[in-house]
Order: C-alpha cells, then structure tokens, then sequence
C-alpha cells in the first residue's frame, strides 16, 4: 500500500525565510503527488501537483515543489515566507493512471511564521 | 460558482444518537469522499463513491453509513456504534481520473455532549 510520510509535524520560520517541508512517499512506481493547504476550520486547498509532466512544479502562492524519484521526495518550498502562509500543509499520493482512485494523506505540518 | 456545499459546519451530538453530514456537489463529479481529520493523524478515508448506488469502505469505516442515491449527494450518518465521533469531517469530490485531485468541502465540526 502506498503511504507518505511528512516529517515535522510543526515548522516555524520568519516572514521573509525560506519555507521548507518535507515530504516522502513509498511507491514503486511514480505516483500522482499534491500538495494541499488547509486554514484553521476550512477544507483543503489544493496548492500543486506532480502528474509526471515537469519534475518541478509550480503552484499557488508562490510554493513549488520538486519530483525526485531517486529519494521518493516531493518536498514543497517557497523562496520567501509570508505571514498569510500560516496554515496545515498535506503531502497526498495516488497510483499512477490506472491505478488506485485514492488519495492516501500524510499528517500534515503546521507552519507557523513569525514576524 | 461550482462546489462542495457541507452542513451543517457545527453539529453537536448527544450519546447514543445517530447523526446525518450532509454533502453535495455541483461539480458534475462522479467520485466522492468522506475524510475523517484529528490533530495530529491528518485526513483518514471513511468511504468513496465513484459511482450512484455504489461505494466502498475505506479505512475507518466501522460506526459510519453512507449512501449515493444522486450523483450530486454523499451524506454521512454517525451511528452510535462510533465510539469516538467527535472530529472534523471534510467531503470530497474528483473529476475523471485521479490525477486531477480532489475538491474538498468546508467541514463539519462534530462534537459529542
């Protein structure tokens, strides 16, 4: 069964630093990758997703996150914090066309930002 | 504007009764979810759907019912066989194959009194 790990379940960075989290899924063979976002009390949102397209892919509000198949990593980054990105961050992982119709979740990393 | 609707965002409880979640969607999706969310264990399948009149169970689905009568409608129902159904409960819809990913609802806030 496929599952992803997210480690630190909290991460606290400044306004202005990089944004770092890490996320590791187990799969043999490449999976779909998202990453969602999700405000206190809210639903998730979804932020990017790996389809085996482009290994570095771009999404909302400035995040990015980068498909290395050699470390089974999708970590998610963004080149500046912002106080706004404070939220839970989901790493989620589904088989490949074809494959399974589920999403497996990690559990999640709060971002907290600083000012 | 197309969406997951999800009522209602509080519901409070009582032991011993059965409880409804409701969920519907305008999306035109054919696949549609229940996730249960505790801190600190993310988002935990209850059941799926992926087509009218038909679902499946999916990780935690021991205490839960649903059913898929219309396209549009997943309801939840909380039986009092749940031991332990106070959490946030968030429905999903996904469009054709898996890779689109999903679109979430807003919750539901359950909590037993």
């Amino acid at each position: 069964a496929q599952s992803v790990t997210q480690l630190g379940s909290h991460v606290s960075v400044s306004e202005g630093a990089l944004v770092l989290l890490r996320c590791n899924y187990s799969s043999s063979v490449p999976p779909y990758l998202f990453w969602y976002v999700q405000y206190p009390n809210q639903g998730l949102q979804l932020l990017l997703k790996y389809t085996s397209a482009a290994t570095l892919v771009k999404g909302i509000n400035g995040f990015e996150a980068e498909f290395k198949k050699s470390e089974t990593s999708f970590h998610l980054t963004k080149p500046s914090a912002h106080m706004s990105d404070a939220a839970e961050y989901f790493c989620a992982v589904s088989g490949p066309q074809g494959g399974s119709e589920k999403l497996v979740f990690g559990k999640g990393t709060k971002l907290t930002v600083n000012p | 504007d197309g969406g997951i609707t999800q009522s209602p965002k509080y519901l409070f409880r009582k032991e011993g009764q059965n409880v409804t979640l409701s969920c519907e969607q305008n999306l035109n999706h054919d696949a549609m979810y229940w996730y249960r969310q505790d801190p600190g264990q993310g988002l935990r399948l209850i059941y799926y759907s992926q087509i009218v009149n038909d679902f499946q169970k999916g990780d935690i689905a021991e205490g839960y019912s649903v059913s898929r009568e219309k396209k549009e409608s997943f309801p939840l129902t909380v039986t009092s066989a749940q031991k332990n159904p106070t959490a946030f409960y968030l429905c999903a819809s996904r469009m054709g194959e898996v890779g689109y990913g999903y679109t979430f609802g807003s919750g539901t806030r359950l909590t037993v009194v």
